[in-house]
Protein backbone atom coordinates (compact mmCIF):
# COMPACT_ATOMS: atom_id res chain seq x y z
CA UNK A 1 0.00 0.00 0.00
CA UNK A 2 0.92 3.75 -0.98
CA UNK A 3 1.67 5.20 2.57
CA UNK A 4 1.31 9.23 2.04
CA UNK A 5 3.23 11.79 4.75
CA UNK A 6 2.10 15.51 5.10
CA UNK A 7 3.95 18.18 7.02
CA UNK A 8 3.76 19.93 9.22
CA UNK A 9 0.46 18.47 10.84
CA UNK A 10 -0.28 22.11 12.43
CA UNK A 11 0.09 25.36 10.58
CA UNK A 12 -0.50 29.00 12.27
CA UNK A 13 -0.70 31.51 9.29
CA UNK A 14 -0.89 35.07 9.68
CA UNK A 15 -3.97 36.50 7.14
CA UNK A 16 -2.12 37.48 4.14
CA UNK A 17 1.16 35.77 4.52
CA UNK A 18 1.86 32.56 2.35
CA UNK A 19 1.58 28.85 3.69
CA UNK A 20 3.24 25.67 2.29
CA UNK A 21 2.46 22.03 3.17
CA UNK A 22 4.50 19.41 1.68
CA UNK A 23 3.21 15.53 0.74
CA UNK A 24 5.24 12.82 0.19
CA UNK A 25 4.34 9.61 -0.97
CA UNK A 26 6.19 5.56 -0.43
CA UNK A 27 6.08 5.12 -4.17
CA UNK A 28 5.99 7.34 -7.15
CA UNK A 29 2.81 8.34 -8.68
CA UNK A 30 4.14 9.47 -11.74
CA UNK A 31 2.08 7.41 -14.36
CA UNK A 32 3.68 6.17 -17.50
CA UNK A 33 1.32 8.72 -19.28
CA UNK A 34 2.88 11.74 -17.72
CA UNK A 35 0.36 12.39 -15.10
CA UNK A 36 0.93 12.41 -11.60
CA UNK A 37 -1.88 10.65 -9.49
CA UNK A 38 -1.51 13.35 -6.39
CA UNK A 39 -4.84 15.34 -5.83
CA UNK A 40 -5.62 18.00 -2.39
CA UNK A 41 -8.84 18.64 -0.67
CA UNK A 42 -9.74 20.86 1.94
CA UNK A 43 -12.13 20.15 4.75
CA UNK A 44 -13.44 22.88 6.12
CA UNK A 45 -14.67 22.71 9.67
CA UNK A 46 -18.23 21.00 9.85
CA UNK A 47 -18.23 20.27 6.33
CA UNK A 48 -17.20 17.66 3.80
CA UNK A 49 -13.77 18.26 1.63
CA UNK A 50 -13.55 19.44 -1.88
CA UNK A 51 -11.20 19.47 -4.07
CA UNK A 52 -8.75 21.91 -4.84
CA UNK A 53 -5.93 20.63 -6.78
CA UNK A 54 -5.94 17.32 -9.16
CA UNK A 55 -3.09 15.33 -11.14
CA UNK A 56 -0.63 17.23 -8.59
CA UNK A 57 -0.81 20.74 -10.34
CA UNK A 58 -4.04 21.62 -11.63
CA UNK A 59 -6.75 23.91 -9.62
CA UNK A 60 -10.17 22.58 -9.95
CA UNK A 61 -13.14 24.57 -11.10
CA UNK A 62 -13.67 27.78 -8.89
CA UNK A 63 -10.80 27.10 -6.42
CA UNK A 64 -8.98 30.79 -6.26
CA UNK A 65 -5.42 31.29 -8.18
CA UNK A 66 -3.92 32.09 -4.47
CA UNK A 67 -3.72 27.99 -4.11
CA UNK A 68 -1.54 26.25 -6.14
CA UNK A 69 -0.16 22.51 -6.29
CA UNK A 70 3.56 21.22 -7.55
CA UNK A 71 5.74 18.67 -7.62
CA UNK A 72 5.88 15.34 -9.22
CA UNK A 73 6.95 11.59 -8.18
CA UNK A 74 7.24 10.95 -4.61
CA UNK A 75 7.46 15.06 -3.50
CA UNK A 76 4.39 17.31 -3.86
CA UNK A 77 3.52 21.09 -2.34
CA UNK A 78 0.16 23.15 -2.02
CA UNK A 79 1.01 26.69 -1.52
CA UNK A 80 -1.20 29.36 -0.87
CA UNK A 81 0.22 32.89 -1.71
CA UNK A 82 -1.42 34.87 0.63
CA UNK A 83 -3.91 33.23 3.20
CA UNK A 84 -7.62 34.72 4.00
CA UNK A 85 -9.25 33.54 7.22
CA UNK A 86 -11.91 31.06 4.81
CA UNK A 87 -9.05 29.22 4.01
CA UNK A 88 -8.99 27.44 7.89
CA UNK A 89 -9.27 23.52 7.81
CA UNK A 90 -7.58 20.74 7.46
CA UNK A 91 -5.78 20.12 4.26
CA UNK A 92 -5.21 16.36 3.18
CA UNK A 93 -3.16 14.72 0.25
CA UNK A 94 -4.39 11.91 -2.00
CA UNK A 95 -2.71 9.61 -4.00
CA UNK A 96 -4.62 7.48 -6.69
CA UNK A 97 -2.39 5.60 -8.08
CA UNK A 98 -3.42 2.32 -9.72
CA UNK A 99 -6.93 2.63 -8.89
CA UNK A 100 -6.48 2.67 -5.08
CA UNK A 101 -6.49 5.46 -2.48
CA UNK A 102 -5.10 6.83 -0.01
CA UNK A 103 -4.34 10.04 2.29
CA UNK A 104 -2.26 11.70 4.44
CA UNK A 105 -2.49 12.78 8.16
CA UNK A 106 -3.81 16.05 7.53
CA UNK A 107 -2.83 19.13 7.60
CA UNK A 108 -4.41 21.86 10.17
CA UNK A 109 -4.32 25.40 9.18
CA UNK A 110 -5.26 28.29 11.47
CA UNK A 111 -5.11 31.62 11.72
CA UNK A 112 -2.76 33.26 14.11
CA UNK B 1 -26.11 22.16 -9.87
CA UNK B 2 -24.95 18.82 -9.02
CA UNK B 3 -25.79 17.24 -5.60
CA UNK B 4 -25.42 14.40 -3.61
CA UNK B 5 -27.78 13.54 -1.12
CA UNK B 6 -27.56 10.59 1.33
CA UNK B 7 -29.88 9.01 3.59
CA UNK B 8 -30.09 9.76 7.28
CA UNK B 9 -28.12 8.91 10.32
CA UNK B 10 -27.82 5.57 11.70
CA UNK B 11 -27.77 3.55 14.80
CA UNK B 12 -26.77 -0.36 14.67
CA UNK B 13 -25.96 -2.70 17.03
CA UNK B 14 -22.40 -4.53 16.20
CA UNK B 15 -22.65 -7.35 13.84
CA UNK B 16 -25.44 -5.69 12.08
CA UNK B 17 -25.35 -4.52 8.70
CA UNK B 18 -25.93 -1.08 7.14
CA UNK B 19 -27.27 0.31 3.52
CA UNK B 20 -26.54 4.43 3.11
CA UNK B 21 -28.04 5.36 -0.13
CA UNK B 22 -27.10 8.47 -2.10
CA UNK B 23 -29.16 9.78 -4.58
CA UNK B 24 -27.81 11.84 -7.32
CA UNK B 25 -29.46 15.17 -9.36
CA UNK B 26 -28.45 17.82 -11.43
CA UNK B 27 -25.98 15.86 -14.12
CA UNK B 28 -26.21 12.15 -16.01
CA UNK B 29 -25.42 9.74 -13.42
CA UNK B 30 -24.46 6.63 -15.17
CA UNK B 31 -21.32 9.40 -16.94
CA UNK B 32 -19.31 9.50 -14.16
CA UNK B 33 -18.23 6.89 -11.23
CA UNK B 34 -18.87 6.77 -7.80
CA UNK B 35 -17.18 5.90 -4.94
CA UNK B 36 -17.72 5.76 -1.22
CA UNK B 37 -15.31 7.17 1.66
CA UNK B 38 -15.24 6.93 5.31
CA UNK B 39 -14.24 9.17 8.09
CA UNK B 40 -13.87 9.13 11.95
CA UNK B 41 -14.23 12.01 13.54
CA UNK B 42 -10.55 13.35 14.17
CA UNK B 43 -9.31 11.01 11.43
CA UNK B 44 -8.18 11.25 7.81
CA UNK B 45 -11.03 10.49 4.77
CA UNK B 46 -10.47 5.88 4.20
CA UNK B 47 -11.68 4.81 0.66
CA UNK B 48 -13.91 1.59 0.80
CA UNK B 49 -14.64 1.44 -2.85
CA UNK B 50 -15.91 2.61 -6.48
CA UNK B 51 -18.60 1.29 -8.62
CA UNK B 52 -18.56 2.27 -12.60
CA UNK B 53 -22.01 3.42 -12.51
CA UNK B 54 -22.67 2.60 -16.06
CA UNK B 55 -22.27 -0.59 -16.08
CA UNK B 56 -22.12 -1.83 -12.51
CA UNK B 57 -18.82 -2.74 -12.15
CA UNK B 58 -16.71 -2.78 -9.04
CA UNK B 59 -13.43 -2.50 -6.75
CA UNK B 60 -12.90 -2.14 -3.31
CA UNK B 61 -10.06 -1.67 -0.84
CA UNK B 62 -8.68 -4.60 0.65
CA UNK B 63 -9.87 -3.58 4.12
CA UNK B 64 -13.60 -3.59 3.19
CA UNK B 65 -13.29 -6.45 1.25
CA UNK B 66 -16.15 -9.47 1.64
CA UNK B 67 -18.10 -6.58 3.94
CA UNK B 68 -18.55 -4.24 2.01
CA UNK B 69 -21.12 -4.19 -1.64
CA UNK B 70 -21.29 -0.78 -3.41
CA UNK B 71 -24.27 -1.02 -5.91
CA UNK B 72 -26.72 1.44 -8.02
CA UNK B 73 -30.14 1.78 -9.40
CA UNK B 74 -29.54 3.38 -12.67
CA UNK B 75 -33.29 4.02 -12.74
CA UNK B 76 -33.87 6.30 -9.70
CA UNK B 77 -30.19 8.01 -10.22
CA UNK B 78 -28.99 6.26 -6.59
CA UNK B 79 -25.86 4.57 -5.54
CA UNK B 80 -25.88 2.49 -2.42
CA UNK B 81 -23.21 0.93 0.00
CA UNK B 82 -24.09 -2.11 2.16
CA UNK B 83 -21.49 -2.83 5.31
CA UNK B 84 -21.94 -5.81 7.06
CA UNK B 85 -20.83 -7.86 10.33
CA UNK B 86 -20.31 -3.99 12.04
CA UNK B 87 -17.95 -3.55 15.14
CA UNK B 88 -17.90 -0.17 16.90
CA UNK B 89 -14.74 1.10 14.59
CA UNK B 90 -16.88 0.90 11.74
CA UNK B 91 -18.65 4.12 13.95
CA UNK B 92 -17.81 7.44 11.23
CA UNK B 93 -18.98 9.10 8.57
CA UNK B 94 -19.96 7.93 5.10
CA UNK B 95 -19.32 9.62 2.27
CA UNK B 96 -20.49 8.97 -1.25
CA UNK B 97 -18.57 11.17 -3.49
CA UNK B 98 -18.36 11.49 -7.50
CA UNK B 99 -15.90 10.84 -9.88
CA UNK B 100 -15.11 13.54 -12.53
CA UNK B 101 -12.32 15.52 -14.23
CA UNK B 102 -12.63 12.20 -16.80
CA UNK B 103 -11.91 10.38 -13.57
CA UNK B 104 -8.86 11.74 -12.22
CA UNK B 105 -10.39 13.67 -9.32
CA UNK B 106 -13.39 13.88 -6.97
CA UNK B 107 -15.12 16.73 -7.76
CA UNK B 108 -18.51 16.23 -5.63
CA UNK B 109 -19.00 14.87 -2.12
CA UNK B 110 -21.87 14.71 -0.48
CA UNK B 111 -22.61 15.77 2.79
CA UNK B 112 -22.29 12.01 4.92
CA UNK B 113 -24.30 10.16 6.90
CA UNK B 114 -23.35 9.24 10.32
CA UNK B 115 -23.22 5.13 10.93
CA UNK B 116 -23.14 4.77 14.96
CA UNK B 117 -22.44 1.38 16.25
CA UNK B 118 -23.17 0.42 19.48
CA UNK B 119 -24.45 -2.29 22.05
Amino acid sequence: DIVMTQSPLSLPVTPGEPASISCRSSQSLLHVNGNNYLDWYLQKPGQSPQLLIYLGSNRASGVPDRFSGSGSGTDFTLKISRVEAEDVGVYYCMQAQQGLYSFGQGTKLEIK
Amino acid sequence: QVQLVQSGPEVKKPGASVKVSCKASGYIFTTYAMHWVRQVPGQRPEWMGWINVAIGDTKYSQKFQGRVTITRDTSASTAYMELSNLTSEDTAVYYCVRSGYGGYAWDFWSQGTLVTVSS
